[in-house]
C-alpha cells in the first residue's frame, strides 16, 4: 500500500514570496491533516479535513496561509506572503476516519531567507 | 486547551537497557493517544495507538500504558538497540477530536 506522498521535499524562498505544498493521502483515507513542525518542537496542527470539508483550522494563520482539498483526495497548502518564522517542516498525514490512526508523509522542509 | 508534556527532552542509555518514556496531558477527556517515532529529517512513523478505554497496547518490544485519570502515558521499549535511537512523540486526541502533540523525547542508545 502506498504511503502519504508530499512534494516538494525541500523549498527555499525569499521572505514575502509565495509557496505551495502538495499532499496525496493514502487511498481511501477520508481525513487529511497539515502540520507545521518547527525545529525542536512537536508538530502543530494547522488544518484538518474530513473529505473536502474543514473540521478544524483554529491554528491556521488565515491572513497568510490557505489550504484546500477540492475533490476530497489530494490537498494543497499555500503560504502567501512567507515570513522568516514560517521556516519549518510541513507534514501531511491521513487517516481512515476522524479519530483513527494517523499516517504521515515525509514532509516538506521550507527555508525562508 | 490540552497541554502535552514529554519529560525528559533527551535520554541516553547503553544498549540492552530498557527505555521508559513519559507523556503527560492536562485534559483527561481524551479519545485516544498515539505514540510516534521520528528519525532525523523524516516524517513520523506510528508505533502504537491506545484507545481511551484501553489500559495498554503492545507491539513486539514496545508496550504503551495509559492512565487517563492521572493524565499519563508511558512507552516502554525493552532491550534497547542502537536502531531505537530517534525522537519519540506522543499525540493526544481529545473527545472533541482536537489533537495535541508533545515536543518529544530524543533517545540515544549507545553501542
Amino acid at each position: 500500500e502506498a504511503g502519504v506522498a508530499q512534494s516538494p521535499r525541500y523549498k527555499i524562498i525569499e521572505k514575502r514570496q509565495s509557496v505551495a505544498f502538495w499532499c496525496n493521502p493514502i487511498s481511501g483515507h477520508a481525513t487529511l491533516y497539515w502540520y507545521q513542525q518547527i525545529l525542536g518542537q512537536g508538530p502543530k496542527l494547522l488544518i484538518q479535513f474530513q473529505n473536502n470539508g474543514v473540521v478544524d483550522d483554529s491554528q491556521l494563520p488565515k491572513d497568510r496561509f490557505s489550504a484546500e482539498r477540492l475533490k476530497g483526495v489530494d490537498s494543497t497548502l499555500k503560504i502567501q506572503p512567507a515570513k522568516l518564522e514560517d521556516s519549518a517542516v510541513y507534514l501531511c498525514a491521513s487517516s481512515e476516519g476522524l479519530p483513527n490512526e494517523q499516517f504521515f508523509g515525509p514532509g516538506t522542509r521550507l527555508t525562508v531567507l | 486547551k490540552q497541554e502535552v508534556t514529554q519529560i525528559p527532552a533527551a535520554l541516553s542509555v547503553p544498549e540492552g537497557e530498557n527505555l521508559v518514556l513519559n507523556c503527560s496531558f492536562t485534559d483527561s477527556a481524551i479519545y485516544n493517544l498515539q505514540w510516534f517515532r521520528q528519525d532525523p529529517g523524516k516524517g513520523l512513523t506510528s508505533l502504537l495507538l491506545i484507545q481511551s478505554s484501553q489500559r495498554e497496547q503492545t507491539s513486539g518490544r514496545l508496550n504503551a500504558s495509559l492512565d487517563k485519570s492521572s493524565g499519563r502515558s508511558t512507552l516502554y521499549i525493552a532491550a534497547s538497540q542502537p536502531g531505537d535511537s530517534a525522537t519519540y512523540l506522543c499525540a493526544v486526541r481529545r473527545d472533541d477530536y482536537k489533537l495535541s502533540f508533545g515536543a518529544g523525547t530524543t533517545v540515544t542508545v549507545r553501542a
